[in-house]
Parts: structure tokens; sequence; C-alpha cells
């Protein structure tokens, strides 16, 4: 079945550093890609999406390409904050059950940044 | 109330008790969605709905039901709950048909002793 798989962690940070959280996917077909940010406490938040391949999403400044030829979709911001700490999980989507998406989660990574 | 609610926040529970997790939402989504967290693995699909009145079975459903007699009301419920069903779990909706993301209430934190 399909599956995600991305770095493990913790990633710990100076503030200004730049960033990147690796993340590869197994499909069979073409799915979307998905970031999400949990911040402590809370619950997931869509971070940005990629539907196609060589899409680019993103948001906050954080980026990820939706590389099909290296099966990737890693997360880069240039610059980080201490506000960015959080755990980001790497996602793909899946039909199930016909008209169902089934979203396909990595087992995430926690971000650490350091003032 | 905007987006998804989902109650409790958390709950200790004995086991072998019922229990059942309340989620809201307020979007009018037709699909709906229960997961558990556990560190490690990442998020599991539970049960889903693809609209009121279906429902269908997820990656780990034994020891879970729901049941969706609305739009905007999708409960899970654990009928004997056990130490494994520690967890916390997330309601999620998703926006229409065509759409790939979905939107994730709060959480619950249960704990089963």
């Amino acid at each position: 079945g399909d599956s995600v798989t991305q770095m493990e962690g913790p990633v710990t940070l100076s503030e200004e550093a730049f960033l990147t959280i690796n993340c590869t996917y197994t499909a069979t077909g073409y799915p979307s890609l998905f970031w999400y940010v949990q911040y402590p406490g809370e619950g997931l938040q869509l971070l940005l999406k990629a539907t196609k391949a060589d899409d680019k999403g993103s948001n906050k400044g954080f980026e990820a390409t939706y590389r099909k030829e290296t099966t990737s979709f890693h997360l880069e911001k240039g610059s980080v904050q201490v506000s960015d700490s959080a755990v980001y999980f790497c996602a793909l989507s899946e039909n199930y059950g016909g008209a169902t998406n089934k979203l396909i989660f990595g087992t995430g990574t926690l971000l650490a940044v350091q003032p | 109330i905007a987006g998804i609610t989902q109650a409790p926040t958390s709950q200790i529970l004995a086991a072998g008790r019922r229990m059942t997790l309340r989620c809201t939402q307020d979007m009018r989504h037709n699909a709906m969605y229960w997961y558990r967290q556990d560190l490690g693995l990442g998020l599991r699909l539970i049960h889903y709905s693809n609209t009121a009145g279906t429902t269908g079975k997820g990656e780990v459903p034994d020891g879970y039901s729901v049941s969706r007699a609305n739009t905007d009301d999708f409960p899970l419920t654990l009928a004997s709950a056990v130490p494994s069903q520690t967890s916390v779990y997330f309601c999620a909706s998703r926006p229409r048909e065509g759409a790939d993301e979905q939107f994730f209430g709060p959480g619950t934190r249960l704990t089963v002793l």
C-alpha cells in the first residue's frame, strides 16, 4: 500500500537557520501531497499542499516541491523562527473506499528552534 | 462555533467502561474522519463517513464504532475500553468532492487505565 517516510527528529536549529525536513513517499497512483503542522497541545493544521508533479506548495515562508522522479516532497524554510517549533507531518491522499480520500501520514518530525 | 469541535478535551477512563468521543463541525462538510495519534506511528484512520447515513472502516477499526445521523455530528464510541486505546483522537472533515485536504479538530486525549 501507499506509505510516507519522513526524517526522524527531533531537529534542533538556531533561529534564522535554514530548515529541511525530508519526506519520501510510495504510491501506486498520483496522490496529492501535504505538509501539516501541529503546535503543542493543538490539532493538525494544513501548512501547504501540492496536487501534481513539479507543483510547489508554499505558505508562511515554508515551501515544498512535488518531485515525481525522486518521489519526494521535502519541506524547506530559509529562516526559521522560535514560533516555528512544532511537529511537522508529511501526508499523501489515497483513494479509499470509493469516494473517500484517506490521508496517509508520516510519523512526524519534531522541530525545536532555539533563540 | 467555527470549524470542528471535539469533547471532552481529555479523559481518564477505567478499562471496560464505555466512552463516546464527540465531534461536531459547522462547515457542512460531507466527509468526516476519526484518527488516532500515537507516538512513532503518526495518525491512523479508525473510521470515516462519506456523507450522513454512511460509515466505513479505516485502518484500525477494531474496538471502535461510529454513527453519522446528520451532517454535523460524528461520534466515536469505545464499547469496552482497553489500555491499548490510550491515545490522542482527532476528528477531521473534508470540504467537498474533489478536494483532498482535511481539516482537523483540536483532539481528545484519552487515557485508559
